[in-house]
């Protein structure tokens, strides 16, 4: 079965920390995605990467970086944590050959609370 | 560029009521259309998808129609489930190969 993991369900930091959000797919997909997922706001790209070293700004990057240095491992970091960054982070992948026709992979999500 | 519209909700219904959430889409070339389910603190997963014109998927009880005449790929189903209440998103594979998806449905059904 394929899949996505997401090292963590729940964590709670603390302002000010620098936090990981590692996220893992077996599936040798090219695309990989960072989202953030608050009530009412939808699904909100914050970065992805289609190649390994390889980045993007999505629509809502501040406030975070990733590092991409192997194929199948994508990190979100958030450089000193701030309430307002309190929220699900989904993280996704998808195949990059198949362009028009391909569907995205998420795995279950990090419910993050920076306190 | 690539857009989905779906439905706002709370879309509020009894257990064995019929279900239909809208989807309309803005999409160069003809890309495949998917549906997505989120239980309740759960990631996204696909529940169906269509890849062209008049294809109609189905997964569980739900169905879609890709409507190319229309832009549409309203997601239906017969009689739902206390267990089908989670939000629900629409989505194109989008351009660039960045997926664009809806602001999600979220569906509640009373026993």
């Amino acid at each position: 079965d394929v899949k996505v993991t997401q090292s963590s369900r729940y964590l709670v930091k603390r302002t000010g920390e620098k936090v990981f959000l590692e996220c893992v797919q077996d599936m040798d997909h090219e695309n990989m995605f960072w989202y953030r997922q608050d009530p009412g706001l939808g699904l909100r790209l914050i970065y992805f990467s289609y190649d390994v070293k390889m980045k993007e700004k999505g629509d809502i990057p501040e406030g975070y970086s990733v590092s991409r240095e192997k194929k199948e491992r994508f990190s979100l970091i958030l450089e000193s944590a701030s309430t307002n960054q309190t929220s699900m982070y989904l993280c996704a992948s998808s195949d990059r050959d198949r362009g028009l026709y391909t569907e995205a992979f998420f795995g279950q999500g990090t419910r993050l609370t920076v306190v | 560029g690539d857009s989905v519209t779906q439905m706002e909700g709370p879309v509020t219904l009894s257990e064995e009521a019929f279900l239909t959430i809208n989807c309309t889409y803005t999409a160069t070339g003809y890309p495949s259309l998917f549906w997505y389910v989120q239980y309740p603190g759960e990631g996204l997963q696909l529940l169906l998808k269509a890849t062209k014109a008049d294809d109609k998927g189905s997964n569980k009880g739900f169905e879609a129609t890709y409507r190319k005449e229309t832009t549409s790929f309203h997601l239906e189903k017969g009689s739902v489930q206390v267990s089908d209440s989670a939000v629900y998103f629409c989505a194109l594979p989008g351009g660039s190969y960045i997926p664009t998806f809806g602001r999600g449905t979220s569906l509640i059904v009373h026993p």
